[in-house]
Formats: structure tokens, C-alpha cells, sequence
């Protein structure tokens, strides 16, 4: 069964506005962690932005913030004012101990288009 | 340094040919991991090694024969591939929890199997 799911396959949004990107996760582990990655088409997985389970608030980090609600296991993104740099494909990730040591997990992905 | 380091970051091999894959980081990472991701679809985790110790294999095909010779490297050789295992193949590190929470990749290597 998915245990991070993406329901946006593609989003577009206009330079400058602010753009949520939706990640809902399924785990018995009560200490795992939510990642969300960029991924430009060259390929390399850029790390944004991380909340643990524990954390108490939101983490943010510039221009990115984790929308988390535990008891509804989501763990949005939010990029506010979007560049034309955003553009790319977005994962969530999720880290938890499985049959002996952690894993790392991904969704689907959500490919964003920033428009001019 | 704060990074990971793939090489080669192209490889084009028959399908009877033998190569490997190198994976190099110098954080002192416990973890390190090796995923597969075909084109428009996210990464699959394939192994995870910790301390240099095989701890998960996500039933790989063993034509994929993984390798951590010390705690800073992690080869994963190829032999007999087919063109379907034509992927970007990643590598990550991970530290131990207490000492951090962020997995550091790569940049990949792009395979074709021909």
C-alpha cells in the first residue's frame, strides 16, 4: 500500500504567488520524519525542507514552510513567491523504521510550472 | 563538505558487460542507500547499508550486487542488466538520528543498458 501519496501529478502556478503542494503519509512508526525534495530536470535531489513527528511547530526554511497536521497525517509544502527557478518536480518523503533500520520513502511527485 | 559524490555520472554498458557504480561521502554517515528512478517516476529504494552492514534489500534482482568496502563508500556492481534497468540511479547518506535528520543524495548516475 502507498504510504505517501501526492494527488497532484501537475501544477501550474504564476510567478510570484504562493503555491501549496498537498502530501498525505500512512505509518505505525510514532518517530518518523517528513522531507520534501526538489528535483530539477538534471536530476539531483535538492533537500528543502524537514519535520520531525516530535516537532511541535512548523518547520520553515526562506521561501518554503511545512503545512503539518499530524492527526490528518499531511504534510503540505508551501512555496511563497514563486521564481521561474521552482520549476521542477517535487517529492515528499518520509522516514521510518522498517524491519531493522530506516527508510526513506517518496510519493509519486508533483511537477510544478512556474509561469512568466 | 557536505557532499555526495556519484561516479560515473554516465554509463552506457551491454547487456553482457560487468561495471560498477561508485558512491563516495565523507560526513561519517552511518546509512547509505542505493534507489532506482525511471524517468517521470519517484525513486525506489533498492539497499540500505548501515555501519558497512547490508540491513534492508528490497528483494533486488541479483544482478545488482551492492558493496560497502569501508564507512565512506558504496559501490553497487552490475552484471547481465537489461534494457528495462535503463535508470538514474541515486545514492544517499543518512546519519545517525542523533546526529542529524537530512539525507544527503547525490547527483546520480544515468545508466542505459543497450
Amino acid at each position: 500500500a502507498q504510504k505517501i501519496t501526492q494527488t497532484q501529478p501537475g501544477m501550474f502556478v504564476q510567478e510570484k504567488e504562493a503555491v501549496t503542494l498537498d502530501c498525505t503519509y500512512d505509518t505505525s512508526d510514532p518517530s518518523y520524519g517528513l522531507f520534501w525534495y526538489k528535483q530539477p530536470s538534471s536530476g539531483e535531489m535538492i533537500f528543502l525542507i524537514y519535520q520531525g513527528s516530535y516537532d511541535q511547530q512548523n518547520a520553515t526554511e526562506g521561501r518554503y514552510s511545512l503545512n503539518f497536521q499530524k492527526a490528518r497525517k499531511s504534510a503540505n509544502l508551501v512555496i511563497s513567491a514563486s521564481q521561474l527557478g521552482d520549476s521542477a518536480m517535487y517529492f515528499c518523503a518520509m522516514r521510518e523504521f522498517y524491519e531493522g533500520d530506516y527508510k526513506l520513502s517518496f510519493g509519486a511527485g508533483t511537477t510544478v510550472t512556474v509561469r512568466a | 563538505d557536505t557532499e555526495v559524490t556519484q561516479t560515473p555520472k554516465h554509463l552506457v554498458m551491454g547487456m553482457t558487460n560487468k561495471k560498477s557504480l561508485k558512491c563516495e561521502q565523507h560526513m561519517g554517515h552511518r546509512a547509505m542507500y542505493w534507489y532506482k528512478q525511471k524517468a517521470k517516476k519517484p525513486p525506489e529504494l533498492m539497499f540500505v547499508y548501515s555501519y558497512e552492514k547490508l540491513s534492508i534489500n528490497e528483494s533486488v534482482p541479483s544482478r545488482f550486487s551492492p558493496e560497502c568496502p569501508n564507512s565512506s563508500l558504496l559501490n553497487l556492481h552490475l552484471h547481465a542488466l537489461q534494457p528495462e534497468d535503463s535508470a538514474l540511479y541515486l545514492c544517499a547518506s543518512m546519519p545517525d538520528l542523533f546526529a542529524g535528520t537530512e539525507a544527503f543524495f547525490g547527483q546520480g548516475t544515468r545508466l542505459t543498458v543497450v
